[in-house]
């Protein structure tokens, strides 16, 4: 079985703190992608990385992918109140297999 | 980019009738749709894959009969879960590969549908 595994489960830190959640698989990626979640929404797509090394930035967000394709990395840099959601990993271990959830990371920013 | 549409976004049910869940690409055609269920403040739990005019392919533990599929064109796929019960209770969301998205399997997914069973 694949696993994706997410950490940390649950964040909930002050607007203007920095944050960083991490997605690790024992099995290497073909690509990954993050997504955000509001609640009572469907997941939205936010990056996808395929190359290992790769570093892709989408405003106060840089998404980081491991040289070896076994991890990657969200860290949101000042984080405002409408950062709060679940933020989901999810990967392709075979080009054109399935995707493959993590358990998700529940984010609260306080104002 | 593209769009994907579910439809109701809520609905309440008594318990032992059926509810079906309409699933709908707007401005693309998907040979394959994906059905997820979800529980509170946790992650997305792949059902099973809808594919154009064959059968389902589910995934384990998932009741066939239970949660029925149908993807008759390549724009509507439905879930129907039949004889409800309030452990049915939960968040769906259906979803589409995007169509120009490669092997990278990026989802459009849909608005999501709250069912509760009562």
């Amino acid at each position: 079985t694949q696993l994706l595994e997410q950490s940390p489960q649950f964040l909930s830190i002050q607007e203007g703190e920095n944050l960083t959640v991490y997605c690790n698989s024992s099995s290497v990626f073909s690509s990954l992608q993050w997504y955000r979640q509001e609640p009572g929404e469907g997941p939205v797509l936010l990056v996808t990385v395929v190359t290992g090394g790769e570093v892709k930035k989408l405003k106060r967000l840089t998404f980081q992918f491991g040289d070896a394709r076994k991890d990657s990395s969200l860290h949101i840099t000042a984080a405002q109140p409408g950062d709060t959601g679940l933020y989901l990993c999810a990967g392709v271990y075979n080009a054109g297999n399935m995707l493959t959830f993590g358990g998700g990371t529940r984010l609260m920013v306080k104002p | 980019g593209a769009v994907v549409s579910q439809h109701p976004s809520r609905v309440i049910c008594k318990s032992g009738t059926s509810v079906k869940i309409e699933c709908r690409s707007l401005d693309f055609q998907a040979t394959t749709m994906f059905w997820y269920r979800q529980f509170p403040k946790q992650s997305l739990m792949l059902m099973a894959t809808s594919n154009e005019g064959s059968k389902a392919t589910y995934e384990q533990g998932v009741e066939k009969d239970k949660f029925l599929i149908n993807h008759a064109s390549l724009t509507l796929s439905t879930l129907t879960v039949t004889s409800a019960h309030p452990e049915d209770s939960s968040f769906y969301i259906c979803s589409a590969r995007d169509p120009g998205g490669g092997d990278t399997g990026e989802l459009f997914f849909g608005e999501g549908s709250r069912l509760t069973v009562l």
